[in-house]
């Protein structure tokens, strides 16, 4: 298993310029997430989906918009990208619901944006 | 809203010192808590949980124990080596629905050999 894969790892845009984070996971999860990372703030949540053909908002989620495409790929997209986007992204995916016990997410690589 | 506080870094140990980076919670209900492990460049990984009140989480080394009284789940290992250089981040998540995870702000460790 890969787990949690995304694409690109690295990314410069100018502001204004859209584009598209993807991410999979080939681990049958339910759950997908957005997380954004920037220093001394932790990680803030942006959206998630629940299941197939859900999602919706987290803590910071203006500026973006998500796509769950299938299962296994959960999109986010920056249509007007701002200098104060600038971060670094993480997908996050969780197993499926009924499992006994706190379950723990899995992290993607991360994609570094620099939006200038 | 639910909310994690970190102990402030960054922290700098030299080789086989005790380690302990602070946690604290908010949150109205009962929620799981987790240390999660970020090496450089590279995502994070789960490092350690508990479910539920006085249970201890270990791994690697590392322990940590859920006080509901106190409201914190502090990290905490014996000897530390210089592979565990890493940023630590607390996080809570509730149990049921979809889990979102908090996250408190994260603690830079360096160990010096």
């Amino acid at each position: 298993n890969a787990g949690v894969t995304q694409t690109p790892k690295f990314q410069v845009l100018k502001t204004g310029q859209s584009m598209t984070l993807q991410c999979a996971q080939d681990m049958n999860h339910n759950s997908m997430y957005w997380y954004r990372q920037d220093p001394g703030m932790g990680l803030r949540l942006i959206y998630y989906s629940a299941s197939e053909g859900t999602t919706d908002k987290g803590e910071v989620p203006n500026g973006y918009n998500v796509s769950r495409l299938n299962k296994r790929e959960f999109s986010l997209r920056l249509e007007s990208a701002a200098p104060s986007q600038t971060s670094v992204y993480f997908c996050a995916s969780i197993p499926t619901e009924g499992l006994a016990g706190p379950r723990a997410q899995y992290f993607g690589p991360g994609t570094r944006l620099l939006v200038l | 809203g639910d909310s994690v506080t970190q102990m402030e870094g960054p922290v700098t140990l030299s080789e086989e010192a005790f380690l302990t980076i602070n946690c604290t919670y908010t949150a109205t209900g009962y929620p799981s808590l987790f240390w999660y492990v970020q090496y450089p460049g590279e995502g994070l990984q789960l490092l350690l949980k508990a479910t539920k009140a006085d249970d201890k989480g270990s791994n690697k080394g590392f322990e940590a124990t859920y006080r509901k009284e106190t409201t914190s789940f502090h990290l905490e290992k014996g000897s530390v080596q210089v592979s565990d250089s890493a940023v630590y981040f607390c996080a809570l998540s509730e149990n049921t629905g979809a889990q979102k995870l908090v996250f408190g702000q994260g603690t830079r460790l360096t160990i010096n050999p």
